[in-house]
C-alpha cells in the first residue's frame, strides 16, 4: 500500500532550538494531518489541514499544506524535554484511509 | 471527552492460539480501523469498516481477520498466532468521511512467543 516519505526518520536536538521535518507524496491529497506519538500511548492529532497553501499554528506548532497537494511541513518552535516523541503526517483523499508516513522520532536533550 | 478502548495494553500468547483484540468507541463513529506497528516502518492499515457487519481489506490483512457486530465494536482476530504477528496494534475511529476526527486507543502491545 502507499506510504508517505517521511524525513527525518529520528532527530536528536537541545532544548530551545527548533524543529522542522516534512512529508511528500507521489499522490495528491485534500486534507494533510500531523499527529504525535507520546511513548506506550496512541498517536494524538495535532494539526489538520484542508487546503493547498494552508498555513496553520498550535501554539509552538505551525504546520502547511503544500501548494502541489503533494507534500507537508511540521515546524516546532523552542523545543522543549515534553516534545519528546514520534511524530505522523497523514495524507487523506475523500473518504478513504488515511495513509501515514513511517514517522520522525524526536529526542530532546535538555 | 473522546474515547477509543482496548480491551489490553499487554498480550503475550503462545505460537499458534487465537488471539482476539477488541476495540470500543463511545462517539458513534461509523468508520473504525485496525493498524499495526513496527519500528521503522510506521502505521500500517490491516483492516476498516464503514459500518457494522461491514469490513474491508487494509495493506496487510494476511493472517488477520476482523468482526464489527455493533458499531461502537470492532474486533481483531489473529486465527493461528505467529512470531512475526509480534507488534504494536493500535485501533481508531472517526466520523465517516471527517479525516480530523479520527482518535486513537492506547494500543496493545502483543507478544508470541
Amino acid at each position: 500500500g502507499q506510504q508517505l516519505n517521511q524525513s527525518p526518520q529520528s532527530m536528536f536536538i537541545q532544548e530551545g532550538e527548533d524543529v522542522s521535518m516534512n512529508c511528500t507524496s507521489s499522490s495528491i491529497f485534500n486534507t494533510w494531518l500531523w499527529y504525535k506519538q507520546d511513548p506506550g500511548e496512541g498517536p494524538v492529532l495535532l494539526i489538520a489541514l484542508y487546503k493547498a497553501g494552508e498555513l496553520t499554528s498550535n501554539g509552538r506548532l505551525t504546520a502547511q499544506f503544500g501548494i502541489t497537494r503533494k507534500d507537508s511541513f511540521l515546524n516546532i518552535s523552542a523545543s522543549i524535554p515534553s516534545d519528546v516523541g514520534i511524530y505522523f503526517c497523514a495524507g487523506q483523499l475523500r473518504n478513504t484511509p488515511l495513509v501515514f508516513g513511517k514517522g520522525t522520532r524526536l529526542s530532546v536533550i535538555a | 471527552d473522546v474515547k477509543v478502548t482496548q480491551s489490553s495494553r499487554y498480550l503475550v500468547k503462545r505460537t499458534g492460539e487465537k488471539v482476539f483484540l477488541e476495540c470500543v468507541q463511545d462517539m458513534d463513529h461509523e468508520n473504525m480501523f485496525w493498524y499495526r506497528q513496527d519500528p521503522g516502518l510506521g502505521l500500517r492499515l490491516i483492516y476498516f469498516s464503514y459500518d457494522v457487519k461491514m469490513k474491508e481489506k487494509g495493506d496487510i490483512p494476511e493472517g488477520y481477520s476482523v468482526s464489527r457486530e455493533k458499531k461502537e465494536r470492532f474486533s481483531l482476530i489473529l486465527e493461528s498466532a505467529s512470531t512475526n504477528q509480534t507488534s504494536m496494534y493500535l485501533c481508531a475511529s472517526n466520523i465517516a468521511g471527517v479525516a480530523d476526527t479520527q482518535y486513537f486507543g492506547p494500543g496493545t502491545r502483543l507478544t508470541v512467543l
